[in-house]
This record gives C-alpha cells, structure tokens and sequence, in this order.
C-alpha cells in the first residue's frame, strides 16, 4: 500500500540553523511527492514537489531530492528565519487513484 | 501558480441547522476536488473526492447524507453540513488537482455549531 512517515515534532530552531525533516514513504509503483506548509490558521500551500527519482523540487530557500534507493524526500533548508515556523505535510501521490498520503505533519518553531 | 478559493472562511451556526461551504479553482479546471477535515494540531483527514459530474466519493466512516457533495462545475465543489451539530466544529479544507496530479489547497473554513 501506500503510505508516508514524517519526522515527529515539534521541532524548535534559532534562526539561521540548518533545518532537516525526514520523510520516507512506501508506494506501489513511482509517486509524486511533495512538501506542503501550513501557516496557523490557513490552508495548505505547495511548498515544492518532485515527480521522479532524484529530481529535486526547491522553493524559497527549501529543498527536497526524490530518492527511489532510500524512499525518501527529506526536506532542508540551510538557513531559517522566524517566518518559517509553521507546520510541515510530506505528501505522495500515487499514479493510479485520486489520493493523496499525507505525513502526520511536522511543527517547526524558529526563535530569534 | 494555481488558486483554489474557499467560502466562508468563519461560519457559526446554530445546532440543527445546515452550512455550505464552496470551494473554488480561480485559475484552473478541476475534474476532481476534495474535501478534507483537520483536527486541531492534526493531519488532513480525507473526507470525499468530489467529481465533476458524478457523485461523490465517500471515504469510510464519513455519512455521505450528513455531508452532502455537489461537483456541479469544473470549477467549483460545495460540501453542505446537514443537521449540524457541535462534534461537526472542525476545519474543513477543500482542494482541487490539476492535470499533473498536484493539489491546490483552499485557505480553509473553521466551522463552529453551537
């Protein structure tokens, strides 16, 4: 089946620190993944995606490598600021079917 | 990039009565929406996938008579609380997917029965 495991939180930084948060999914057949933020009270925005092994999706200073070897699409950002706390969904999308997987999300707090 | 929009945003109502909530893609067509559930400092919870055309699908455990689907457009997905009551507060969340299988997400509406 299908399905995606993210790193728990909640995770609290000072600014400029290195930020990784893991995820790892099981699929049958090739997903698309992608990184979602959510902002406290908002919906969800597409942070970045990838739709095949090692492509690597990127947005606002955010980064994430498909790894079909690892199953994995961590994400990283090398330098945070308070303006990046919120909370974080790792998704996959299967080829066949409509659904979407999502992580459990993961809270990330930046501190001045 | 592509917009999906929500409405409303707040909603308070009285027990025992109904709520509509529509979900919009401004920019785009959408085939398929969804709508979602979040409980607070929780995941999306699927609720149904929303086709243009065709009844909905309801994930189980989800009354599809309490929450009524209408994908009348391909641009727009409304979901109705029926009979609401208090254990139906939550945020709901729409989404719409486009061709390459991405979702857009709506900002959401916060119900509140009383």
């Amino acid at each position: 089946g299908n399905s995606v495991t993210q790193m728990e939180g909640p995770v609290t930084l000072s600014e400029e620190a290195f930020l990784t948060i893991n995820c790892t999914y099981t699929a049958t057949g090739y997903p698309s993944l992608f990184w979602y933020v959510q902002y406290p009270g908002e919906g969800l925005q597409l942070l970045l995606k990838a739709t095949k092994a090692d492509d690597k999706g990127s947005n606002k200073g955010f980064e994430a490598t498909y790894r079909k070897e690892t199953t994995s699409f961590h994400l990283e950002k090398g330098s945070v600021q308070v303006s990046d706390s919120a909370v974080y969904f790792c998704a996959l999308s299967a080829r066949t079917g409509n659904q979407f997987y999502f992580g459990t999300g993961t809270s990330l707090t930046v501190i001045p | 990039g592509a917009v999906v929009s929500q409405h409303p945003s707040w909603v308070i109502c009285k027990s025992g009565t109904s709520v509509k909530i529509e979900c919009r893609s401004l920019d785009f067509q959408a085939t398929t929406m969804f709508w979602y559930r979040q409980f607070p400092k929780q995941s999306l919870m699927l609720m149904a996938t929303s086709n243009e055309g065709s009844k909905a699908t309801y994930e189980q455990g989800v009354e599809k008579d309490k929450f009524l689907i209408n994908h009348a457009s391909l641009t727009l997905s409304t979901l109705t609380v029926t009979s609401a009551h208090p254990e139906d507060s939550s945020f709901y969340i729409c989404s719409a997917r486009t061709s390459d299988e991405t979702q857009y997400f709506g900002p959401g509406t916060r119900l509140l029965v009383l």
